[in-house]
């Protein structure tokens, strides 16, 4: 079974600090992903990266920014968080044209 | 371009009725049709998927045909159970343009005994 680790389930940080949220798989797969998700908007795409050291951005990059130096591990950071980065955060990994496999998620606050 | 649409939620319903969750897609090219379900707490993990037209997936009774005419891939099971409540989502992805994953806005589904 392909297993996807998310480094928190549960986060609080004020609003200003760095904050550090760390994917793992362990499937050798390309692709990795990083969503949020917030009640009514369903799952938006901040950031994904093909391969090691590449990365792309999604529908919502702002405040946001990602690092991938090893393929099994995908960080997202919030250079400066803000209240509205209170959510949600799911990483997901893709082999090619197949189906995504998720995390357990985290859920930020910020206060 | 591509995107997906499912019925609003929540839907409520009581343990074994029928269940239906509306998904139609846009899509350009021919897409790959999924669905999530993502439990409370946790992730979203695969349902059911099919790759080309006709094509029925089916997973825990749960079953969803693409329909190609309508482009449409309804999720539907006979008799829910308690353990059914949860969010789902209907997604697509074509692997002939740009391969990324499309998700729909999800649908809460809540069982009562």
């Amino acid at each position: 079974d392909v297993k996807v680790t998310q480094s928190s389930r549960y986060l609080v940080k004020r609003t200003g600090e760095k904050v550090f949220l760390e994917c793992v798989q362990d499937m050798d797969h390309e692709n990795m992903f990083w969503y949020r998700q917030d009640p009514g908007l369903g799952l938006r795409l901040i950031y994904f990266s093909y391969d090691v050291k590449m990365k792309e951005k999604g529908d919502i990059p702002e405040g946001y920014s990602v690092s991938r130096e090893k393929k099994e591990r995908f960080s997202l950071i919030l250079e400066s968080a803000s209240t509205n980065q209170t959510s949600m955060y799911l990483c997901a990994t893709r082999p090619f044209s197949y189906e995504q496999y998720f995390g357990p998620g985290t859920r930020l606050t910020v206060t | 371009g591509d995107s997906v649409t499912q019925m609003e939620g929540p839907v409520t319903l009581s343990e074994e009725a029928f269940l239906t969750i509306n998904c139609t897609y846009t899509a350009t090219g021919y897409p790959s049709l999924f669905w999530y379900v993502q439990y409370p707490g946790e992730g979203l993990q695969l349902l059911l998927k099919a790759t080309k037209a006709d094509d029925k997936g089916s997973n825990k009774g749960f079953e969803a045909t693409y329909r190609k005419e309508t482009t449409s891939f309804h999720l539907e099971k006979g008799s829910v159970q308690v353990s059914d409540s949860a969010v789902y989502f209907c997604a697509l992805s074509d692997m002939n343009r740009d391969d990324k994953i499309i998700f729909g806005k999800g649908t809460r589904l809540h069982i009562l005994p």
